[in-house]
């Protein structure tokens, strides 16, 4: 089982709907959740942080995190061409001697959001 | 705004030849990263040092690539000899240290393309 999962898409919405996008994680010592988002070409930038279940607003975008489940989500609303590029669930948890963390990425879902 | 630079943000190389890359991280970032990534892939750990330690360094192939941050701050990723199937992206990300709110969330440069020919 891969430590983090997503579906690689693409998924494809039109503007204006709701986004959803979907991370399993296999380590439930996992600590902080991420979501990135990454454009073509240019390098991660993070968009959203979660640390508690639940759900977490931001403008636009809501994480929300299921530790008991292992899910975390990030739900785009009012979608927008601009919104298109690939988003990135990140996971930390303490690395296999406990001394220090690290961070795992899922390969990312490529979002299209059409005019 | 601060931001971690990277250098070059592009490589073109011969197989067998030597790469080399830099990276100097947001001013304070204890805890500095390399990753590769892979196009339609996403980013792997290759090394992360805490100050000047390596402390994750289990996916760096060891017969050919090198990472070393000597005194702390600046780093150094060095590939010899380069091979085909290194082509690609290499990010370089800082972070504050520890385990608390904020320390997980990293700061990435604009990246190295490599290929290699």
């Amino acid at each position: 089982q891969k430590e983090v999962e997503q579906n690689s898409g693409p998924l494809s919405v039109p503007e204006g709907a709701i986004a959803s996008l979907n991370c399993t994680y296999s380590d439930r010592g996992s600590q902080s959740f991420f979501w990135y988002r990454q454009y073509s070409g240019k390098s991660p930038e993070l968009i959203m942080s979660i640390y508690s279940n639940g759900d977490k607003e931001d403008g636009r975008f809501t994480a929300q995190l299921n530790k008991a489940s292992q899910y975390v989500s990030l739900l785009i609303r009012d979608s927008q061409p601009s919104d298109s590029a690939t988003y990135l669930c990140a996971v930390k948890r303490r690395n296999s001697g406990g001394s220090n963390y690290k961070l795992t990425f899922g390969k990312g879902t490529l979002l299209t959001v059409n005019p | 705004e601060a931001e971690v630079a990277q250098s070059p943000r592009y490589k073109i190389t011969e197989k067998s030849q030597a790469v080399a890359f830099w990276c100097d991280p947001i001013s304070g970032h204890a805890t500095l990263y390399w990753y590769r990534q892979i196009l339609g892939q996403g980013p792997e750990l290759l090394v992360q040092f805490q100050d000047e330690s390596v402390v994750d360094d289990s996916q760096l192939p060891k017969d050919r690539f090198s990472a070393e941050r000597l005194k702390g701050v600046d780093s150094t990723l060095k590939i010899q000899p380069a091979e085909l199937g290194d082509s690609a992206m290499y990010l370089c990300a800082s972070s504050r240290f520890g385990g608390g709110e904020g320390t997980g969330e990293l700061f990435f440069g604009e990246g190295s393309r490599l290929t290699v020919l």
